[in-house]
């Protein structure tokens, strides 16, 4: 079945930082990838997404990715905010006869400080 | 806009219990998806409602069942409560069946004790 691995954590980065959080799928077909935070106390909200492979999703100065030959969709920024701080799910939605039912990563929680 | 809404925010229920989350969706959605977060994991779909009827399915037993009103509005039931049913519960809505266009509301927190 579809699958999608993150990097564990926490990463703990300075303010100012570069951020790279990796995330590799599986899935058959073609599916649509995702970024999504979620900060402490409430739900998850979308951060990015790319629907095909070469897309480069970009939200906030976090981009991401489709690379279809690494089946990855890491997510990075070039200057991290301790307003980034949260945990972080890479997420797939591909087409199954004729649903698409979401599959989430386990989330990687990022702790920026001052 | 509120957003997406869930009721109640915090729940303790034991073993063998019966529960029912509540969740209204934002203005102008018209589906609502159920999704179970346990502790350190990401979400996993449940089941997802739309025109009141239950469109999609993920792996989880018939003691989880649900319900969509006409307001689109929607309820969660969890019957036969176990301890591994612990978890945050996120309903998210959107304007048809299509997830990337879904929002999150913040979650029911269930302990099973």
């Amino acid at each position: 079945g579809d699958s999608v691995t993150q990097m564990e954590g926490p990463v703990t980065l300075s303010e100012e930082a570069f951020l790279t959080i990796n995330c590799t799928y599986t899935a058959t077909g073609y599916p649509s990838l995702f970024w999504y935070v979620q900060y402490p106390g409430e739900g998850l909200q979308l951060l990015l997404k790319a629907t095909k492979a070469d897309d480069k999703g970009s939200n906030k100065g976090f981009e991401a990715t489709y690379r279809k030959e690494t089946t990855s969709f890491h997510l990075e920024k070039g200057s991290v905010q301790v307003s980034d701080s949260a945990v972080y799910f890479c997420a797939l939605s591909a087409a199954s006869g004729g649903s698409y039912i979401p599959t989430f990563g386990r989330g990687t929680s990022l702790i920026v400080h001052p | 806009d509120a957003g997406v809404t869930q009721s109640p925010t915090h729940l303790i229920k034991t073993r063998g219990q019966q529960v029912t989350l509540r969740c209204s969706p934002k203005s102008g959605h018209d589906t609502v998806s159920w999704y179970q977060q346990a502790l350190g994991q990401g979400p996993q779909f449940i089941f997802q409602y739309y025109e009141e009827e239950e469109r999609q399915r993920g792996n989880f037993p018939d003691r989880f069942s649900g319900h969509q009103f006409p307001n689109y509005s929607s309820e969660l039931n969890v019957n036969a409560l176990l301890l591994g049913d612990s978890a945050l519960y996120l309903c998210a809505s959107s304007f048809g069946r299509a997830v990337e266009t879904q929002y999150f509301g913040p979650g029911t927190r269930l302990l099973v004790l």
